[in-house]
């Protein structure tokens, strides 16, 4: 079965610094991986997915996430953090339609 | 291309009632998923349909839960008989095949319920 670990429950960073969030999956074949950022009391957005080709996504909100099969990780990270990306970070699998979330990151950004 | 929405938002209930929650795809979407997310976690997947059809429902779908989706496009989920443990966030998503294998899930607001 799929299964997704994001060993980071929060993250505290300070704006303007850079930030890495972890995500390692479980899955015998090549995934489909995806991270949403879910802010307090709302949904999910989407912030970027991996299909297939190019090892290295890009997203909106200037996030980019890396595939490393080698690793099982699919790392997502940004350059330089605003205060709006305070928010809940989640990384998913699925090999077919049904998405596999991790527990999720909280970040927070310190002025 | 309005999004998905659901309807309520928020909805608090005694134990024992009945709930129901509707979602409304992005248009032309053909592909409808509830996930239910409890604090803490990340969503967990209840149940899917192509169009009208519902293919498939997990197990943390108990006979009180049921979904429909008459004429393939919005979709209600209800909770018969609500239990303490059936507060959480439920969360629907539409989406429409990419042709890569799967397809990219857009999810709505979610309904919060809480269940005194």
């Amino acid at each position: 079965a799929q299964s997704v670990t994001q060993p980071d429950i929060h993250i505290t960073v300070s704006e303007g610094a850079s930030l890495e969030l972890r995500c390692n999956y479980s899955y015998g074949a090549t995934p489909y991986l995806f991270w949403y950022v879910q802010s307090p009391g709302q949904g999910l957005q989407l912030l970027l997915k991996y299909f297939s080709g190019d090892t290295l996504v890009q997203g909106i909100k200037g996030f980019e996430a890396e595939f490393k099969r080698s690793q099982s990780s699919f790392n997502l990270r940004k350059p330089s953090v605003h205060w709006s990306d305070a928010a809940e970070y989640f990384c998913a699998v699925t090999n077919d339609y049904k998405l596999s979330f991790g527990a999720g990151t909280t970040v927070t950004v310190r002025a | 291309d309005t999004g998905v929405s659901q309807d309520p938002r928020h909805k608090i209930t005694k134990r024992g009632q009945n709930v129901t929650f509707r979602c409304d795809p992005i248009s032309e979407h053909n592909r409808l998923y509830w996930y239910r997310q409890t604090l803490g976690q990340g969503p967990e997947f209840l149940t899917y349909f192509q169009n009208e059809a519902q293919l498939e429902k997990s197990r943390l779908l108990s006979d009180r839960f049921s979904a429909e989706r008459p004429k393939g496009s919005f979709s209600t989920l209800e909770i018969q008989r609500t239990e303490q443990g059936d507060s959480a966030m439920y969360l629907c998503a539409s989406s429409d095949p990419d042709g890569e294998g799967t397809d990219t899930q857009y999810f709505g607001p979610g309904t919060r319920l809480t269940v005194l």
